[in-house]
């Protein structure tokens, strides 16, 4: 089956203790993408990958790092969590940075900075 | 299930009634549009799509309508089934899959 796969789902945390919440997509796609969706706000691109080892910034960056290694994985990394990065991280990939395509976003990972 | 938005604006049909949901967005210069539907607790899913070479594309009971001039989009949902209940969010880009989203609008069906 076709998916974007994140985890961990649900995860509570303290001030300062370093995180990783993975993110894999088994359809080979290129583009890779991180969401932030906060009540009132909408989604909010964090960063963007192109493909292996090209990454950039999307309009909410502060905070957070990602890496791209492999094609398949995009892990979004808050090296010292604050909370105000309380809420809901959506995952998404797509197949064609050439055109316009579908994104398919993952279930999401709601974070709790307290 | 996962909350999407506290105060989000919110239509409430009845079942088999036809839904309209609007959008407006920003830039002018934005050639893409997508909706997308995220039912609770799931990510967002594709719906339908356009671009601005385009004033109306029709999918599988859901037209999608671009007005330019005023820059505003609208979902059309034909027949509206409980199943639809959902968070709806139109977006829009100026390519190269960088997406500028909505904050959304609840749909109720009611049966």
């Amino acid at each position: 089956e076709a998916q974007v796969t994140q985890n961990p789902r649900y995860l509570i945390t303290v001030t300062g203790k370093k995180l990783t919440v993975t993110c894999s997509q088994n359809m080979n796609h290129e583009y890779m993408s991180w969401y932030r969706q906060d009540p009132g706000l909408g989604l909010r691109q964090i960063y963007y990958s192109m493909n292996v080892e090209v990454t950039d910034k999307g309009d909410v960056p502060e905070g957070y790092k990602v890496s791209r290694k492999e094609k398949r994985n995009f892990p979004l990394i808050l090296e010292s969590p604050s909370p105000n990065q309380t809420s809901l991280y959506f995952c998404a990939s797509s197949s064609d940075l050439h055109s316009y395509n579908e994104q398919f976003f993952g279930p999401g990972t709601r974070l709790t900075v307290l | 299930g996962e909350s999407v938005g506290l105060h989000l604006p919110t239509l409430s049909v009845q079942e088999g009634d036809n839904s309209i949901i609007n959008c407006a967005y920003s830039n002018s210069a934005s050639d893409y549009f997508i909706w997308y539907k995220q039912e609770s607790g799931k990510g967002p899913q594709f719906i339908i799509d356009i671009r601005s070479n385009m004033d109306k594309r029709q999918g599988q009971r859901v037209t999608v309508l671009l007005n330019k001039t005023v820059k505003h989009l609208s979902l059309q949902i034909a027949a509206t089934q409980p199943g639809d209940s959902a968070v709806y969010f139109c977006a829009e880009s100026t390519g190269f899959q960088k997406l500028v989203f909505g904050t959304g609008t609840r749909l109720l069906v009611s049966p």
